[in-house]
């Protein structure tokens, strides 16, 4: 079955205290990106790889970093959280044009206190 | 950033009626359409891909339509059932980027 895995699905945590949301995929997708949901604006890109090694920035990257050492995994590292990255956070893979769809993990809800 | 637009915001209909959305986006530099369906606690899930000016596609009673010279889709539910509540995500492929618009949110009142 397709699946791509995100890990946690719920946090909350305080500000400055490091974390990572991992993300898997089962497709061999080469594209992977992760968003932020936030009330009223609608899904926003933070990073996207379009294969293993190569990152690029979204519309809204500061406070995100993100690794692409193998092709399944797209991990997303807050540094040091702060309370406005308390969001809704989904990871992403597309098979590209061949394949069509995005294909969305469940969601990691995040609060920074 | 690229503007991707969506109305309405929300609608409520009654079952059994039929309604329908739009997306609008910059037409220039177009490569595909997305929509998605997104049902609270869920994840979006794939309705249509499109990419041809002129495309229409339908699922059930589901059905869109792209007109990629003006810069907007249409997507269309014919009698619309309560489990057809939810949100309706459009997004525009440009480049290697995904840019999604705020969706709008479906209620169907039985």
């Amino acid at each position: 079955e397709a699946q791509v895995t995100q890990n946690p699905r719920y946090l909350i945590t305080v500000t400055g205290k490091k974390l990572t949301v991992t993300c898997s995929q089962n497709m061999n997708h080469e594209y992977m990106s992760w968003y932020r949901q936030d009330p009223g604006l609608g899904l926003r890109q933070i990073y996207y790889s379009m294969n293993v090694e190569v990152t690029d920035k979204g519309d809204v990257p500061e406070g995100y970093k993100v690794s692409r050492k193998e092709k399944r995994n797209f991990p997303l590292i807050l540094e040091s959280p702060s309370p406005n990255q308390t969001s809704l956070y989904f990871c992403a893979s597309w098979g590209g044009a061949s394949s069509g769809e995005l294909f969305f993990g469940e969601g990691s809800r995040l609060t920074v206190l | 950033i690229l503007n991707v637009e969506q109305s309405p915001q929300s609608l409520h209909v009654q079952e059994g009626d039929s309604t329908n959305f739009t997306c609008s986006f910059p037409s220039s530099n177009f490569y595909a359409l997305h929509w998605y369906r997104w049902e609270t606690a869920k994840s979006p899930e794939a309705l249509f891909v499109m990419t041809l000016n002129g495309d229409e596609k339908k699922k059930g009673r589901i059905s869109a339509t792209l007109n990629t010279k003006e810069g907007y889709s249409y997507l269309y539910i014919k009698g619309s059932q309560p489990e057809d509540s939810a949100t309706y995500l459009c997004a525009s492929l440009r480049g290697n980027q995904f840019y999604f618009g705020t969706g709008t949110s479906l209620t169907v009142i039985p």
